[in-house]
């Protein structure tokens, strides 16, 4: 099955930093999807990206899908102590039938610490 | 009112014990999925069911079993339950069209 890789595991910034992180795909994916999991609750999606080469904001995040639909990234400018929290990447594969549809595979998550 | 509720929010049990987690939904969707968390290993997907009449296994099935009793209510059963089965259990659901899932806000299980 598909596997992905998501670096780095955490991190520790100061307040304003900007942030970057990836995940990496052995496979192709045709959908990528950025969440973010706050302390006792569950994940929110952040970014969904479609196309490779498409490059998304929202605020101050940025997601891009890579060229060769393996790989992924998401940078936070102006890092705030609200960004606090796991961040997962999530890959959606649709097979010749279509019936993998739905179902996503999650990145480990990389947690985010922010010192003000 | 949240659109994904899961009970209970935490629970703990003894090994052996069956137990059950409950997920339901207001948002009218067709799909609905259970999730388990554990640290660094991200989201791993147990079962998952595109409507009523139709389950499947995911990737981590062994020791688990699902009920969709309604499209709003999907439920998850431990029939013996065992340490290595501590973890957060996320619900979640998507809309057919939608490969955006939105999650309930999870059990929190011990089993001691």
């Amino acid at each position: 099955g598909q596997q992905l890789n998501q670096s780095p595991q955490s991190m520790f910034i100061q307040e304003g930093e900007d942030v970057s992180m990836n995940c990496t795909s052995s496979s192709i994916f045709n959908t990528w999807l950025w969440y973010k999991q706050d302390p006792g609750e569950g994940p929110v999606l952040l970014i969904a990206l479609y196309k490779a080469g498409e490059l998304t904001s929202n605020g101050r995040l940025t997601a891009q899908f890579g060229i060769t639909r393996k790989d992924s990234f998401l940078n936070i400018s102006a890092s705030i102590p609200s960004d606090v929290g796991i961040y997962f990447c999530a890959g959606q594969f649709l097979n010749a039938g279509g019936t993998s549809y739905g179902k996503l595979t999650f990145g480990q998550g990389t947690i985010l610490t922010v010192h003000p | 009112d949240a659109d994904v509720t899961q009970t209970p929010r935490n629970r703990i049990t003894k090994t052996g014990k069956r137990i059950m987690l409950e997920c339901s939904q207001t948002k009218g969707h067709d799909r609905m999925y259970w999730y388990r968390q554990d640290p660094g290993l991200g989201l791993r997907l147990i079962y998952y069911s595109f409507d009523v009449k139709d389950i499947n296994k995911g990737e981590i099935s062994d020791g688990y079993s699902v009920s969709r009793q309604a499209q709003a209510k999907f439920s998850l059963s431990l029939e013996s339950a065992i340490p290595n089965q501590t973890a957060l259990y996320f619900c979640a659901t998507s809309d057919y069209f939608q490969e955006t899932q939105y999650f309930g806000p999870g059990t929190r299980l011990l089993v001691l």
